[in-house]
C-alpha cells in the first residue's frame, strides 16, 4: 500500500519563529489533507489540498502532486499552534502519516 | 450545522467484552469511515460504510464490525476485547457528491482492562 512519510518527527520552537512540515508520499493520490490533532484529541482539518498552494492566516500548505510531496508552512508561531500535525492520503481509504510533533515555547 | 458527533467520549471495559461506539455524521454527508488511534501514532483505517454497507476495510480482525443505519449514522462494534484495542477511535464523515475532505469527530477513548 501507499506509504506516508512525515519529517521530522518532533519539532521544538520559540514563539514567532517560522517552520515547515514535510509530507512524502509514494504513489498517486486522490487527495491530501492536512491536520492539526488538539491534546484532547480532536482532529482539525487545515487544508484539503490534492494540488497547489492554499493560504489560511498564519497557515499555507502547497501540494505538489506530480513529485509526490506536500508542505506545510506556520508564520510567526504561537503556543496553541502545539500539538500533532497529520497529513493524509486518500486513494481507496485515507492513510495518515506518523504526524510531527510541535511545541512552541513562550 | 453540526460537526461529526461521537458517544461514548470514553468507556472502561474488561478483556473479553464487547463494546459498541457510535457516530453521527455531519450534515450533508452520508459516508463514514473509522479509524483507530493508538497512543503516539497515526490513526489507523478500519473500515468505511456508504448506503448502509461496508465499502472498504482496512487490516482489522473480524471482531471489529460496524453497521450504517438509513439516516446515515453508524456503529462500530468490537467483540472479544483485548488490552490492545485501548485506544481512541475516530469517525469521519465525507459525501461521494461533492468531496472536500473528510471531517473528524472528538472520538472515543476505549480502555480495555
Amino acid at each position: 500500500g501507499i506509504q506516508v512519510e512525515q519529517s521530522p518527527p518532533d519539532l521544538i520552537l520559540q514563539e514567532g519563529a517560522n517552520s515547515t512540515l514535510r509530507c512524502n508520499f509514494s504513489d498517486s493520490v486522490n487527495n491530501l489533507q492536512w491536520f492539526h490533532q488538539n491534546p484532547w484529541g480532536q482532529l482539525i482539518n487545515l487544508f484539503y489540498i490534492p494540488s497547489g498552494t492554499k493560504q489560511n492566516g498564519r497557515l499555507s500548505a502547497t501540494t505538489v502532486a506530480t513529485e509526490r510531496y506536500s508542505l506545510l508552512y506556520i508564520s510567526s508561531s504561537q503556543t496553541t499552534d502545539s500539538g500533532v500535525y497529520f497529513c493524509a492520503v486518500v486513494t481507496n481509504d485515507m492513510r495518515f502519516g506518523a504526524g510531527t510533533r510541535l511545541t512552541v515555547k513562550p | 450545522d453540526a460537526g461529526v458527533t461521537q458517544s461514548p467520549t470514553h468507556l472502561i471495559k474488561t478483556r473479553g467484552q464487547q463494546v459498541t461506539l457510535r457516530c453521527s455524521p455531519k450534515s450533508g454527508h452520508d459516508t463514514v469511515s473509522w479509524y483507530q488511534q493508538a497512543l503516539g501514532q497515526g490513526p489507523q483505517f478500519i473500515f468505511q460504510y456508504y448506503e448502509e454497507e461496508e465499502r472498504q476495510r482496512g487490516n482489522f480482525p473480524d471482531r471489529f464490525s460496524g453497521h450504517q443505519f438509513p439516516n446515515y449514522s453508524s456503529e462500530l462494534n468490537v467483540n472479544a476485547l483485548l488490552l490492545g484495542d485501548s485506544a481512541l477511535y475516530l469517525c469521519a464523515s465525507s459525501t461521494d457528491r461533492e468531496f472536500y475532505g473528510y471531517t473528524f469527530g472528538s472520538g472515543t477513548r476505549l480502555t480495555v482492562v
